[in-house]
């Protein structure tokens, strides 16, 4: 089966720009999407198809995606985006499932 | 505005069963793949299991399926997710979440606010 890795944690100051990879086999031919999610709160979409903004999301949050890696990339991080960060996939294979990465913790210093 | 509620959650002994429920409204509902996805206390996101616009192609985790059932019903707007044999490692946040097309459960967009099964004794 497919399988996303993410890095546990990831460490910012204020202002600083943070990414977050995604790593998975040949992950640059499927589409990516990216989750944030705030203590208490359900997931919010804040990238689609590897590099879309849905609307309201601000265009601090960006996304890339090629090779085995897929990256969110958040510039002038403010507070407020002290998340869990998750990737997420679909994996049109045989085993035609959803994968999500593990996650990863955005902390502003 | 596209508004998912979940519910249907509670406390269950292990090897019952519960029907959990998504009342949607705000979009047209037999357009869209719908989701559960679920969280166990403090872990990540786990996919459950995803159904198509029209019901007709359902989609299972290898770990609830034979265990879990997805249906919906479009005159009412309305995605289930029967849950039966539930062991301890069932005990989540069930979400329920619309995807952006049709057949496929490619993203999730929104998300509901979630509703707690808890499976112990």
């Amino acid at each position: 089966s497919y399988v996303l890795t993410q890095p546990p944690s990831v460490s910012v100051a204020p202002g600083q720009t943070a990414r977050i990879t995604c790593g998975g086999n040949n992950i640059g031919s499927k589409s990516v999407h990216w989750y944030q999610q705030k203590p208490g709160q359900a997931p919010v979409l804040v990238v689609y198809d590897d590099s879309d903004r849905p609307s309201g999301i601000p265009d601090r949050f960006s996304g890339s995606n090629s090779g085995n890696t897929a990256t969110l990339t958040i510039s002038r991080v403010e507070a407020g985006d002290e998340a869990d960060y998750y990737c997420q996939v679909w994996d049109s294979s045989s085993d035609r499932h959803v994968v999500f990465g593990g996650g990863t913790k955005l902390t502003v210093l | 505005e596209v508004h998912l509620l979940e519910s249907g959650g509670g406390l269950v002994q292990p090897g019952g069963s519960l029907r959990l429920s998504c009342a949607a409204s705000g979009f047209t509902f037999s357009s869209y793949a719908m989701s559960w996805v679920r969280q166990a206390p403090g872990k990540g996101l786990e996919w459950v299991s995803a159904i198509s616009g029209r019901g007709d192609s359902t989609y299972y985790a290898d770990s609830v399926k034979g265990r879990f059932t997805i249906s919906r019903d479009n005159s009412k707007n309305t995605l289930y997710l029967q849950i039966n044999s539930l062991r301890a490692e069932d005990t989540a946040v069930y979400y329920c979440a619309k995807a952006g097309g049709v057949v496929v459960p490619d993203r999730f967009d929104p998300w509901g606010q979630g509703t707690l099964v808890t499976v112990s004794s």
